[in-house]
């Protein structure tokens, strides 16, 4: 079935280090893959996203790649600032439907 | 524009009653989508609502149920509540469904807790 994987668990980072989370699809109907920032007790907030025609997308601090051979995509996070401390969430999404199917979540704390 | 709003935001039930929660989305927005988020199994897809009709449906028992009215407004019901249902329930909206534009944004989420 549909699968999204997503490695670490936890990642504790000093402010100023980059930041990387990746992700494993398994639906290779999936041409969406949109990235969520949930600080605690707050609803899931889109970041950043990408679609499956293109490998790569940045938007200031945050990147997103891309590689659909390998059904793999990343998260990259630079200067990482205290604030950016929170759980990640990717997620996969097959455009003929809303369904989202997320991973696992990575739980980031940048230490001042 | 007001985001999705979600009620109510916290809600106590024992087992075995049944519970209903309501989502609005962002005015213009016709497609509403339900998740369930616990610490054990992270964000769970419960179904998706466009022009009410379901579209999709996630692996949840049938005692989870949803509808979706013709103003877009969606409600989720849960019967014969137990133990394990305890959970921030999310919804979440987008423009239309199956599109391009197809960014979900969610609501703030009703924590159900069943004793």
């Amino acid at each position: 079935g549909e699968n999204v994987e997503q490695h670490p668990s936890t990642l504790s980072v000093q402010e100023g280090d980059s930041a990387v989370i990746k992700c494993t699809y398994s639906d290779s109907a999936s041409n969406y893959f949109p990235w969520y920032k949930q600080e605690l007790g707050k609803r899931p907030q889109l970041i950043i996203d990408i679609r499956s025609n293109v490998g790569e997308k940045k938007d200031q601090r945050i990147a997103v790649t891309l590689n659909k051979t390998a059904k793999h995509f990343s998260l990259h996070i630079t200067e990482t600032q205290p604030e950016d401390s929170a759980v990640y969430f990717c997620a996969a999404q097959n455009t003929g439907f809303q369904k989202l199917v997320f991973g696992t979540g990575t739980r980031l704390l940048v230490s001042p | 524009k007001a985001g999705v709003t979600q009620t109510p935001r916290y809600l106590i039930k024992t087992r075995g009653q049944q519970v209903t929660l309501s989502c609005s989305p962002i005015s213009g927005h016709r497609s509403v989508s339900w998740y369930q988020q616990t610490p054990g199994q992270g964000l769970q897809f419960l179904f998706e609502y466009f022009s009410e009709t379901q579209r999709n449906k996630g692996n949840f028992p049938g005692r989870f149920s949803g509808r979706q009215f013709s103003n877009s407004r969606s409600e989720m019901n849960v019967s014969t509540l137990e133990l394990g249902d305890s959970a921030l329930y999310l919804c979440a909206s987008s423009l239309v469904a199956g599109s391009a534009d197809n960014e979900q944004f969610f609501g703030p989420g009703t924590r159900l807790t069943v004793l």
